[in-house]
């Protein structure tokens, strides 16, 4: 089974802190994603990655930034943390195409910044 | 962009009963994925679709590409069942670009 490992379930940080929040795959995955997931807005994509060291922007990627080093580990940062950065944070990882495979999900990262 | 709508937005049903939950899209797609989310956060993949019908254990997913709909049945319904049911959709077009979501539906089954 694909194993998705996110760093750390709960997190709390301050305002204007860098932040560093890390997922890593064992499957040898090309494609690897980091979504947010706020109450009433459901899952949104912040950046996703389908090689290494390339990024493409999502749907809300102000306030962030990626970085993929190594095909396994794809980190998400929050240069300077705001409270609005305050969310359940997703990391996804898939095979191929992301339109035609499954996504494979960590367990989240509840993050709150005071 | 597709916009991707679910109803209902929560549900409380009783043990055994037949459940359906519904997803619809705006804008073509190439696959449809059903999605489970328990409390605590972790998302489990329940299927991804393009065509037809698909089936597993007492979980059912159909889709009718025309009018681009897509429902997620139960049967013989389970408290274990209770949980955030997520509709996703793929685009069309090159590239591996994320899904986007609709905004889940909160299910609650009573014993």
């Amino acid at each position: 089974d694909v194993k998705v490992t996110q760093s750390s379930r709960y997190l709390v940080k301050r305002t204007g802190e860098k932040v560093f929040l890390e997922c890593v795959q064992d499957m040898d995955h090309e494609n690897m994603f980091w979504y947010r997931q706020d109450p009433g807005l459901g899952l949104r994509l912040i950046y996703f990655s389908y090689d290494v060291k390339m990024k493409e922007k999502g749907d809300i990627p102000e306030g962030y930034s990626v970085s993929r080093e190594k095909k396994e580990r794809f980190s998400l940062i929050l240069e300077s943390a705001s409270t609005n950065q305050t969310s359940m944070y997703l990391c996804a990882s898939t095979q191929g195409r992301a339109r035609n495979q499954p996504q494979h999900f960590g367990d989240g990262t509840r993050l709150s910044i005071l | 962009k597709n916009e991707v709508e679910q109803s209902p937005q929560n549900l409380t049903a009783q043990e055994e009963e037949f459940i359906t939950i519904n997803c619809s899209y705006s804008v073509g797609i190439s696959a449809l994925h059903w999605l489970q989310q328990h409390p605590g956060g972790g998302i489990v993949s329940l299927f991804m679709l393009s065509s037809g019908k698909k089936k597993h254990g007492r979980l059912i997913a159909t889709i009718n590409i025309q009018e681009k709909h897509s429902s997620l049945h139960i049967t013989a319904s389970h408290p274990r069942d209770s949980a955030v049911y997520i509709c996703a959709v793929a685009g069309t077009g090159g590239g591996a670009d994320g899904l986007t979501f609709g905004k889940g539906t909160h299910l609650i089954i009573q014993p």
